[in-house]
């Protein structure tokens, strides 16, 4: 089975503060892929980045930056310097590599970043 | 860059009525997927499609719902008769089986029922 767990429901934090969002997963499959959606207040999903579970490197982009953990089942999300328009909902999601490849998300972490 | 789209951005509807929400994958993939998001909730797997038919489904996606591709470009969930714990976003998803493995979103329709 397949599951993803945000613990946390919401952060508030002020703009130019460092915050991180975790992300456990669970899954018995030896490949798979991890991914994080931003979801702004439009609704839409924004993808973030995906990382395939052979590669453990940890990446950087721009003010994002993720850290993969396989030993932890973790892969967090750390943003730099929060700004206001960070404020969304970002969903952790799991895929297995085998079958027809559904997300299956976490629950969400609302960030509210104010001024 | 090549994107999903979907129709209607939003729909309001009487219960008991039936609803279609439209998609247009991208044009060279070849899977393709519904999944549903009640508002404040995760979004969650709805039914997946491919090659006509459909590969896996939710137990969400009970005989209410049905998928199609009636003309090979668009992609339909239909809601024969809609209840009230139907009104959700529901985001229709197309699948790249080429190096990336993205799956790309489109912009979601909302459902709601009154």
């Amino acid at each position: 089975a397949q599951k993803v767990t945000q613990a946390q429901t919401e952060i508030s934090v002020v703009e130019k503060e460092d915050v991180t969002l975790d992300c456990v997963y669970e899954t018995r499959d030896t490949t798979y892929y991890l991914f994080w959606y931003k979801q702004p207040p439009s609704g839409e999903l924004v993808f973030l980045i995906r990382r395939n579970s052979f590669d453990e490197q940890n990446e950087i982009s721009g003010r994002y930056s993720w850290n993969f953990q396989k030993s932890t089942s973790s892969f967090n999300f750390t943003i730099t310097a929060s700004q206001v328009v960070d404020s969304a909902v970002y969903f952790c999601a799991l895929r297995p590599n085998t079958g027809f490849q559904k997300l299956v998300f976490g629950t969400g972490t609302r960030l509210l970043v104010s001024p | 860059e090549p994107e999903v789209t979907q129709t209607p951005s939003h729909q309001v509807t009487q219960m008991g009525q039936e609803v279609i929400l439209r998609c247009v994958p991208i044009s060279n993939h070849l899977y393709f997927y519904w999944y549903r998001q009640i508002l404040g909730q995760k979004v969650e797997f709805l039914v997946s499609f491919y090659n006509n038919e459909i590969s896996e489904k939710s137990e969400i996606f009970d005989d209410q719902f049905s998928v199609e591709r009636p003309d090979g470009s668009n992609f339909t969930l239909k809601i024969r008769s809609t209840k009230l714990e139907d009104s959700a976003m529901y985001f229709c998803a197309s699948w790249d089986t080429s190096g990336t493995g993205e799956l790309f979103f489109g912009e979601g329709s909302r459902l709601t029922v009154l």
